[in-house]
C-alpha cells in the first residue's frame, strides 16, 4: 500500500522558519517526482513545489521561490520542504503528493500556522 | 501562469441527480506531446484530495462509471451522474500541461 506521512508541521512566528518532511512506502520512492500542495483554512489547493525523481528538475510557485526549497533524500525515502522568512498567508495544511505519470497518492498533510 | 476557474462555486443536488462542473483555462492545455493534462479530483470532508479523472475522460482505478470526463483545449466539463452520498464534497480541476494549476474548487452538496 502506498503511503506517505508528513511531519514537521507546528506554530511558527513570522519570519522564521520550519522544516517538514514526508516519508514514503509502499512503492519505490527513487523512481517518482513529488510534490508539495497546500491548503490554507478553508480554502483550495495550491501547487507549492516539483522534484524529479533525481533531483534534476525542480520547480516552484511564484508565491513561495527564493524562500522555499524542495529536496530529497532517496535512500531515506523522504521528501523535505524547507521554508523560510515564513508569512501569515503561508499558513495552510501542506500535503506531499506522488507524481508519476499522475499526481495518485497524497498523505494527510502536516499544519503549519505562521503567527506571532 | 495558467489560471483555472471552476463554475459553479457551489452547486446543490438531490441525491439520483445530475450534475456538471466547468473548468476553464486562460490558455490551452494541449502538451507539445499532444496529450491534455487536465485532471479532476474529489476532497470528501477531512480527507486528501483522490484522483477520479487523469487526461480530461480517463477513469482513474476504482472510480464509478457516475463518473465522466471531457472537453478539449481550454474547456473541460465533468459530470457526474446518479450521486451518491459519497460523492459529496469539494471538486477540483487541475492542470500539469503547464507545472500545476488547480481550480478553485466547486462544493457538491445536498439540496
Amino acid at each position: 500500500e502506498v503511503q506517505l506521512v508528513e511531519s514537521g508541521g507546528g506554530l511558527v512566528q513570522p519570519g522564521r522558519s520550519l522544516k517538514l518532511s514526508c516519508v514514503a512506502s509502499g512503492f519505490t520512492f527513487s523512481n517518482y517526482g513529488m510534490n508539495w500542495i497546500r491548503q490554507a483554512p478553508g480554502k483550495g489547493l495550491e501547487w507549492v513545489a516539483y522534484i524529479s525523481s533525481g533531483s534534476s528538475y525542480i520547480y516552484y510557485a511564484e508565491t513561495v521561490k527564493g524562500r522555499f526549497t524542495i529536496s530529497r533524500d532517496n535512500a531515506k525515502n523522504t521528501l523535505y520542504l524547507q521554508m523560510t522568512s515564513l508569512r501569515s498567508e503561508d499558513t495552510a495544511l501542506y500535503y506531499c503528493a506522488r507524481q508519476g505519470q499522475l499526481m495518485d497518492a497524497w498523505g494527510q498533510g502536516a499544519s503549519v500556522t505562521v503567527s506571532s | 501562469d495558467v489560471l483555472m476557474t471552476q463554475t459553479p462555486v457551489s452547486l446543490p443536488v438531490s441525491l439520483g441527480g445530475q450534475v456538471s462542473i466547468s473548468c476553464r483555462s486562460s490558455q490551452s492545455l494541449v502538451h507539445s506531446d499532444g496529450n491534455t493534462y487536465l485532471h479532476w479530483y474529489l476532497q470528501k470532508p477531512g480527507q486528501s484530495p483522490q484522483l477520479l479523472i487523469y487526461r480530461v475522460s480517463n477513469r482513474f482505478s476504482g472510480v464509478p462509471d457516475r463518473f465522466s470526463g471531457s472537453g478539449s483545449g481550454t474547456d473541460f466539463t465533468l459530470k457526474i451522474s446518479r450521486v451518491e452520498p459519497e460523492d459529496l464534497g469539494v471538486y477540483y480541476c487541475l492542470q500539469s500541461t503547464h507545472l500545476w494549476t488547480f481550480g478553485g474548487g466547486t462544493k457538491l452538496e445536498l439540496k
